[in-house]
C-alpha cells in the first residue's frame, strides 16, 4: 500500500509562472516531509523539507505547505525557470532514518 | 564537494549470476542508506547502516546482503540474481541518524544501473 501518494505522474508549466507539485500521505506517524529533485542519470537531490511542527517553510523559489489535518503537502515553485524541469518525488519519514518515497510527478517548464 | 560515489554505475549480468554494488559515502559521513529504483517505481528503501551495523531493514530480499566496512563504504551483495532484480540502486549518506523532528539529510549517489539479462 502506498504510503506516500504523487498522484499526478507529469505536470507542465510555461515558464515564470507557477508550479505546484502535490503529495498525499497515509501514514499519521510521518512527522518530517521532504521533497527532492532528480535529473536523468543522477541521483535525487535534496530540496527543501517541513517538520510536522509547521505549516509552510521558504527556501528562495521553493515553499513547501503541510497540511496535517488533510495529510497533505505541496511544493510551490515560483517563477518557474527551465531548469526545474525534473522528476519531484515527495518522501517522509517518521521519525526514523528510513524515506518513504512517493513515485513522482515529472515537471516540464515549458518556453 | 565531495559526493557519494557508487561503482559501477552500468552493470550487466545474466540470471543466477552474483552481483556487488559500492558506494563510498561523503567523507565523515557515517551513515549509509541503500535504495532500489524498478522502471516507472519509486525508490524503494532496501536497507540502512550506521557505524558499520545495521540500523534499519526495508524490503530488501534474503537474497541480498549488505554491509558497512571500517572506512563507511558499504557494498550490496545481490546472489541468484532474477530478472525482477533490474533496477537503479542508489545510495545515499548522512551525518548520524535521524531523530524524530531533526531529520539528517541523505546525499544520494548517481546510482548503479542493474541490468539482469
Amino acid at each position: 500500500d502506498q504510503q506516500v501518494k504523487q498522484n499526478s505522474p507529469s505536470l507542465s508549466v510555461q515558464e515564470g509562472r507557477i508550479s505546484i507539485l502535490n503529495c498525499d500521505y497515509t501514514n499519521s506517524m510521518f512527522d518530517y516531509f521532504l521533497w527532492y529533485k532528480k535529473y536523468p542519470a543522477e541521483g535525487p537531490t535534496f530540496l527543501i523539507s517541513i517538520s510536522s511542527i509547521k505549516d509552510k517553510n521558504e527556501d528562495g523559489r521553493f515553499t513547501v505547505f503541510l497540511n496535517k489535518s488533510a495529510k497533505h503537502l505541496s511544493l510551490r515553485i515560483v517563477p518557474s525557470q527551465p531548469g526545474d524541469s525534473a522528476v519531484y518525488f515527495c518522501a517522509a519519514s517518521a521519525g526514523d532514518d528510513k524515506i518513504i518515497f512517493g513515485k513522482g510527478t515529472r515537471l516540464h517548464i515549458l518556453p | 564537494a565531495a559526493g557519494v560515489i557508487q561503482s559501477p554505475r552500468h552493470l550487466i549480468k545474466e540470471k543466477r549470476e552474483t552481483a556487488t554494488l559500492k558506494c563510498y559515502p561523503i567523507p565523515r559521513h557515517d551513515t549509509v542508506y541503500w535504495y532500489q529504483q524498478g522502471p516507472g517505481q519509486d525508490p524503494q528503501f532496501l536497507i540502512s547502516f550506521y557505524e558499520k551495523m545495521q540500523s534499519d531493514k526495508g524490503s530488501i530480499p534474503d537474497r541480498f546482503s549488505a554491509q558497512q566496512f571500517s572506512d563507511y563504504h558499504s557494498e550490496l551483495n545481490m546472489s541468484s540474481l532474477e530478472l525482477g532484480d533490474s533496477a537503479l540502486y542508489f545510495c545515499a549518506s548522512s551525518l548520524g541518524l535521524g531523530l524524530a523532528g531533526f531529520y539528517n539529510e541523505q546525499f544520494f549517489g548517481p546510482g548503479t544501473r542493474l541490468t539482469v539479462l
